[in-house]
């Protein structure tokens, strides 16, 4: 299996912060790389896929980058409802595997 | 708009078997990949398996022994089975659409449904 390891694993940032939030794979995933935004009590949601593509009406604040192992999560200037845990998600190869997950919390 | 709602017993005795449905609304289920995928309390994301509207499937081989999926296409439904339960496998339990680009990515989920597994 592909192990993704994502840093940090929690982060306190403020309303209007550019955050970064990066995953590394444990192999090459040729961009099949998807990020998730998680609220407490709530399914996944997806933001973006192939490592840099926005899904359809997710704000562009968030930004994505990166190639071969290691990838990046960006949001550009934190809005009150960005607060919540991400996820990274190789579907390069099955089984597909996440990481642990990022906490964003407010300062 | 697609979606999906999972249905199924919220409490199972360890050694037992669990059983869910997920229904999807607002679409077919023809055409599409649809996984399971599941979230143990305070921790990460797994997925256990997929299944195609044809009825053909992949698991995830750490699971692959005790994991069922099957589709009902006449009712847009499709199940998960995983017997020998353990404490270990106490969960949120996703059901989740895949896109057509990737049958491994997730477009569209389920609320999820707790499962608790008891001694």
């Amino acid at each position: 299996d592909i192990q993704m390891t994502q840093s940090p694993s929690s982060l306190s940032a403020s309303v209007g912060d550019r955050v970064t939030i990066t995953c590394r794979a444990s192999q090459g995933i040729s961009n099949s790389l998807a990020w998730y935004q998680q609220k407490p009590g709530k399914a996944p949601k997806l933001l973006l896929y192939a490592a840099i593509k926005l899904e359809s009406g997710v704000p562009s604040r968030f930004s994505g980058s990166g190639s071969g192992t290691d990838y990046t999560l960006t949001i550009s200037s934190l809005q009150p409802e960005d607060f919540a845990t991400y996820y990274c998600q190789q579907y390069y190869s099955t089984p597909n595997t996440f990481g642990q997950g990022t906490k964003l919390e407010i300062k | 708009q697609v979606q999906l709602q999972e249905s199924g017993p919220g409490l199972v005795k360890s050694s037992e078997t669990l059983s869910l449905t997920c229904t999807v609304s607002g679409g077919s289920i023809s055409n599409y990949y649809w996984s399971w995928i599941r979230q143990p309390p305070g921790k990460g994301l797994e997925w256990i398996g997929y299944i195609y509207y044809s009825g053909s499937t992949n698991y995830n081989p750490s699971l692959k022994s005790r994991v069922t999926i099957s589709v009902d296409t006449s009712k847009n439904q499709f199940s998960l089975k995983l017997s020998s339960v353990t404490a270990a496998d106490t969960a949120v339990y996703y059901c989740a659409r895949s896109p057509i680009i990737s049958r491994l990515l997730f477009d569209y989920w389920g609320q999820g449904t707790l499962v608790t597994v008891s001694s």
